[in-house]
């Protein structure tokens, strides 16, 4: 079965970049079927799409209006995984983060990563 | 961007009988609406997608109905490992949103 597993730090400092991995297993990244997505939960703002990528003959991205700008969404084709990478944080982008599997194809989404709680704190 | 609103906040009910949670669209999202169970400590499990259809390894005590705007999750007999929260999302529109949560507790 489908699987994610993600990695990353965390604790990040102010100002600087979240960065995190999530890779993939029983599924390819290039799929044509679905997308990969990054998900967040906090208290304060609930559980916010971020964004995703898919390829459909070329990589294709879409962003989440609230962190257009400051995000980024990379496969990793070599390794089949994805990244996400959130600049200029502050404490608000504090929350659980996820990777999940989902839309373009798939209802909803329907594989998650395990989550990892990243802190924004000096 | 589509706001999804759930009822109520919290939900109190006893081991075996049924739980009906709702789950408002600010505007139509047809029929493309999931929900969601999530567990402390765990990400979220999709239950059910297309507003009625039950994800693969879903029990048949869980059911959804609507379409357009309003839906509802039933839980037809809890039992002990459903107490739970439960989400519900819109994957109609882009960007995709998600309800606030409702949390079935233990009466």
């Amino acid at each position: 079965q489908v699987q994610l597993q993600q990695s990353g730090p965390g604790l990040v400092k102010p100002s600087q970049t979240l960065s995190l991995t999530c890779a993939i297993s029983g599924d390819s990244v290039s799929t044509d079927s679905g997308a990969w997505n990054w998900i967040r939960q906090s208290p304060s703002r609930g559980l916010e799409w971020l964004g995703r990528a898919y390829y459909r003959s070329k990589w294709f991205n879409d962003y989440a209006e609230s962190v257009k700008g400051r995000i980024t969404i990379n496969p990793d084709t070599s390794r089949n995984q994805f990244s996400l990478h959130l600049n200029s944080v502050t404490p608000e982008d504090t929350a659980v983060y996820y990777c999940a599997r989902g839309g373009l194809g798939i209802d909803g989404f329907d594989v998650w990563g395990q989550g990892t709680v990243v802190t924004v704190s000096s | 961007e589509i706001v999804m609103t759930q009822s109520p906040v919290t939900l109190s009910v006893s081991p075996g009988e049924r739980a009906t949670l709702s789950c408002r669209a600010s505007q139509t999202v047809n029929s493309n609406l999931a929900w969601y169970q999530q567990k402390p400590g765990q990400a979220p499990r999709l239950l059910i997608y297309g507003a009625s259809i039950r994800a693969t390894g879903i029990p048949a005590r869980f059911s959804g109905s609507g379409s357009g705007t309003e839906f509802t999750l039933t839980i037809s007999i809890l039992q002990s490992e459903d107490f739970a929260v439960y989400f519900c999302q819109q994957y109609n529109n882009w960007p995709f949103t998600f309800g606030g949560g409702t949390k079935v507790e233990v009466k």
